[in-house]
């Protein structure tokens, strides 16, 4: 079957940096996209990785591992606002999104 | 409008009822999708549609139902609704049904009793 696996929950402090990390097993792969949610609010794009390596965007990178079915979202100078979920989605070989449960990010002061 | 609109906002239904599910967007967006957020679950596809005129059944589909008469609107309907149908429904939609980022709608709470 197909399964994407990342931790429930996170902690963290304000102004640190965090790395949520994301496992799969799919058939076949044509992309792995990370979204944020915010409590009571829909998902919004943060990241596509196709390829294997890092990209950046901000404060917000991510990386793709292809052989090993992992990527994870690296999140820099943690702010209260980066409080949310953090979806993990691959795009399986029929173009569907096949969705984590989701890290929920907890930001302390 | 600009983006994707959704109808309505939340709703308590009683079981074995009708009820219709609303999504329009303004993109120009060829394919859209439903789907369902329960807790602790990732969210889960019940139907998509690639262009205007063609459906397609997703990993939950039973009891849903949708159509696709213009690129805008993409309808789901529960014909008797029951209470495992309680959930957070959200449309999406994407340029192409192909690789392509998807955007979300604002979500409809349906609590089925």
């Amino acid at each position: 079957g197909q399964n994407i696996d990342q931790p429930t929950e996170m902690t963290a402090t304000e102004g640190a940096i965090v790395q949520i990390n994301c496992t799969y097993q799919t058939s076949g792969f044509n992309g792995l996209f990370w979204y944020q949610q915010h409590a009571g609010e829909a998902p919004t794009f943060l990241s596509y990785n196709v390829l294997d390596g890092l990209e950046e965007k901000g404060r917000f990178s991510s990386f793709l591992s292809r052989s090993k079915g992992y990527s994870y979202l690296l999140l820099k100078e943690l702010q209260m606002k980066d409080s949310a979920s953090y979806l993990c989605a691959v795009m399986d070989s029929n173009y569907q999104l096949i969705w984590g449960a989701g890290t929920k990010l907890i930001i302390k002061p | 409008i600009a983006g994707i609109t959704q109808a309505p906002t939340s709703q308590i239904l009683a079981a074995g009822r009708r009820m219709t599910l609303r999504c329009t967007q303004d993109m120009r967006h060829n394919a859209m999708y439903w789907y369902r957020q329960d807790l602790g679950l990732g969210l889960r596809l019940i139907h998509y549609s690639n262009t205007a005129g063609t459906t397609g059944k997703g990993e939950v589909p039973d009891g849903y139902s949708v159509s696709r008469a213009n690129t805008d609107d993409f309808p789901l309907t529960l014909a008797s609704a029951v209470p495992s149908q309680t959930s957070v429904y959200f449309c999406a939609s994407s340029g192409t049904g192909g690789a392509d980022t998807q955007y979300f709608g604002p979500g409809t709470r349906l609590t089925v009793l």
